[in-house]
């Protein structure tokens, strides 16, 4: 079984100010990692997904990630938010065998001009 | 891109009664489905796996008999809320994993908001 932490519950921050959406996990096997976006009233939206092979991720809409073994992270970052962006983002992780996802809490941004 | 549509896209029911909501893939076939709850401000619970053509999986702590589902075609499934009480009232979402495509990757729908008085 799997858990995923995202530290950051909400996070402020201005138009075109980078952001970093901090997530953590534990699992006792090798897993796939995700970000997703909600927006008010919708569902679920890919941002990006880590399989394997290249540590740094790149995604839709500016979006990128970095995968740390070691750390068991997995931070979602863009370098200048719009205000577009505003939105609940979610981190997941999936066993490589069974594919079901496990969310963590969502961290939700609001940005500001 | 892939397509999941739900149906309704928000029900008020009044207590006692079932509701069912569908999930449906627009341009793939979905051997597999999967429903998920989400309260206010939280994050999305698994409740279920559900098969095409066989029983659906359940997660630890979800009533099998209050949470119907069925997923009796590549492009359907649904769920019905039986006997519905307003602890149920909760935004219900759905997604579908291409058969064709990677088995990790899932479609989400745009969601149900069910309300129940």
């Amino acid at each position: 079984a799997q858990s995923v932490t995202q530290l950051d519950s909400q996070v402020p921050v201005f138009e075109e100010a980078p952001v970093e959406l901090r997530c953590n996990y534990s699992s006792s096997v090798s897993v796939y990692l995700f970000w997703y976006v909600q927006y008010p009233n919708q569902g679920l939206q890919l941002l990006l997904k880590y399989l394997s092979g290249s540590t740094l991720v790149k995604g839709i809409n500016g979006f990128e990630a970095e995968f740390n073994k070691s750390q068991t992270s997995f931070h979602l970052r863009k370098p200048s938010v719009h205000i577009s962006d505003t939105a609940e983002y979610f981190c997941a992780v999936s066993d490589q065998g069974d594919y079901k996802l496990s969310f963590g809490a969502g961290t939700t941004v609001t940005v500001r001009a | 891109g892939a397509v999941v549509s739900q149906h309704p896209s928000r029900v008020i029911c009044k207590s006692g009664t079932s509701v069912k909501i569908e999930c449906r893939s627009l341009d793939f076939q979905a051997t597999t489905m999967f429903w998920y709850r989400q309260f206010p401000k939280k994050s999305l619970m698994l409740m279920a796996t559900s098969n095409e053509g066989s029983k659906a999986t359940y997660e630890q702590g979800v009533e099998k008999d209050k949470f119907l589902i069925n997923h009796a075609s590549l492009t359907l499934s649904t769920l019905t809320v039986t006997s519905a009480h307003p602890e149920d009232s909760s935004f219900y979402i759905c997604s579908a994993r291409d058969t064709l495509g990677a088995p990790e990757t899932q479609y989400f729908g745009p969601g149900t908001r069910l309300l129940v008085l």
